[in-house]
């Protein structure tokens, strides 16, 4: 079956740029979601088809997608940006997503 | 606004069925234009896909939960429900429904429900 990986953690320093890699076998040939989940909350969208955004998620907040790997890059990040990034797939019929990515805002 | 809103017991018994319904507002199941789907997340863990429908009543599953899983649309009361059966505590979870956009190639989902958490015990 199908995997997604991601790095279980990151650690940004207020203002500087995240960024959280979600690795697959001929990802980029794929297209990612990117979902933020925050203590006790429902997760949101906040990236699809690799790049787009929704209309309410910050220009600052920013996605790619090349070989293996897609990546969610956030740009002068905040305290608010701190939460728990899940990226997504659609593979031969099936949803799978990564294991999740813990942002830390120190 | 589209919304989302679960609804069903929050404790089963181990090797009982767990049912959930899912109540959509401000969208019609019967569209089209969408699939419906549960996702699930025990605590502290990641994110997995159950399954999903379409209003024709097309369901893909998860191969992991096949067995145990049916999803089912009542385009009357613009609902959608998930019946998992032969539970054990490894189902305990928060459980969402949520609406996905599905372009053959690719998919995402937006919005989700608030989930609902059920428990597997005795």
């Amino acid at each position: 079956s199908y995997e997604l990986t991601q790095p279980p953690s990151v650690s940004v320093s207020p203002g500087q740029t995240a960024n959280i890699t979600c690795s697959g076998d001929k990802l980029g040939n794929k297209y990612a979601s990117w979902y933020q989940q925050k203590p006790g909350q429902s997760p949101v969208l906040v990236l699809y088809e690799n790049t787009k955004r929704p209309s309410a998620i910050p220009e600052r907040l920013s996605g790619s997608s090349s070989g293996n790997t897609a990546s969610l890059t956030i740009s002068g990040t905040q305290a608010m940006d701190e939460a728990d990034y899940y990226c997504q797939a659609w593979d031969r019929s099936t949803v799978v997503f990564g294991g999740g990515t813990k942002l830390t805002v120190l | 606004q589209v919304q989302l809103q679960e609804s069903g017991p929050g404790l089963v018994n181990p090797s009982q069925t767990l049912s959930l319904t899912c109540t959509v507002s401000g969208d019609s199941i019967s569209s089209g234009d969408y699939y419906w789907s549960w996702i699930r997340q025990p605590a502290g863990k990641g994110l997995e896909w159950i399954g999903r429908i379409y209003t024709s009543g097309s369901t893909n599953y998860n191969p992991s939960l096949k067995s145990r899983v049916t999803i089912s649309v009542d385009r009357f009361q613009n609902q959608f429900s998930l019946r998992l059966t032969s539970v054990t505590a490894a189902d305990t979870a928060v459980y969402f429904c949520a609406r996905e956009t599905w372009l053959v190639q690719f998919n995402w989902f937006d919005p989700w429900g608030q989930g609902a958490p059920v428990t597997v015990s005795s």
